[in-house]
């Protein structure tokens, strides 16, 4: 079964703190994305990675940063965090092959309060 | 612009009864994937079912059945045989072949399963 972890299931942070969310994936998926979900929102994609040291913008990258040194780990990263960055952060992984091309793999998310 | 939309934020159902879930998308593309996936309470999301665009045949896996009218660019759910372990949130996507590799997220709507 594919497993992707995340580094915390809830972290409380201060403003203007430096916050890393982590992500690890273990089925050597090429890609792999970062979401926030926001009731009313649904899912809006932040940023992804295609390869490792590669990444693009997603809808809403304002205010994130992304890291992927290593082709199994993607790294979210908020430089200040702010209280409107108080979220469910959501992580997966796919890749563009196989039978099961496209269908993204989640981890359990990470439920971040920034007070 | 690639959208998704699920008309419907909240249905509810009676144990052992049958639902649909209705989704419409919009894409210029003819090759393309569409998924429904399943976020209970609190935990992990997680892949119901895919379709193939080139596909005629609706895809089915156990309880869950889609009925794919591509014309309409129409993609509904079925549960037959509904469980109380249905009851989740639930997001219709689809992704484009050969695209940016992005999947394209419905707002989701809440499932109800009163015993």
């Amino acid at each position: 079964d594919v497993k992707v972890t995340q580094s915390s299931r809830y972290l409380v942070k201060r403003t203007g703190e430096k916050v890393f969310l982590e992500c690890v994936q273990d089925m050597d998926h090429e890609n792999m994305f970062w979401y926030r979900q926001d009731p009313g929102l649904g899912l809006r994609l932040i940023y992804f990675s295609y390869d490792v040291k590669m990444k693009e913008k997603g809808d809403i990258p304002e205010g994130y940063s992304v890291s992927r040194e290593k082709k199994e780990r993607f790294s979210l990263i908020l430089e200040s965090a702010s209280t409107n960055q108080t979220s469910m952060y959501l992580c997966a992984s796919s890749s563009p092959r196989g039978v099961r091309a496209y269908e993204q793999y989640f981890g359990p998310g990470t439920r971040l309060t920034v007070t | 612009a690639q959208t998704v939309t699920q008309s419907q934020p909240e249905m509810s159902v009676q144990e052992a009864e049958t639902v649909t879930l209705s989704c419409t998308y919009d894409t210029s593309e003819s090759d393309y994937y569409l998924f429904w996936y399943k976020q209970p309470p609190s935990r992990q999301m997680i892949l119901v079912i895919r379709q193939e665009a080139y596909k005629q045949q609706n895809a089915t896996e156990n309880r869950f059945s889609v009925n794919f009218q591509k014309a309409a660019k129409s993609f509904s759910l079925k549960i037959s045989d509904s469980q109380l372990g249905d009851a989740a949130m639930y997001f219709c996507a689809f992704i484009t072949q050969g695209g940016s590799e992005k999947l394209v997220f419905g707002k989701g709507m809440k499932l109800t399963v009163n015993p």
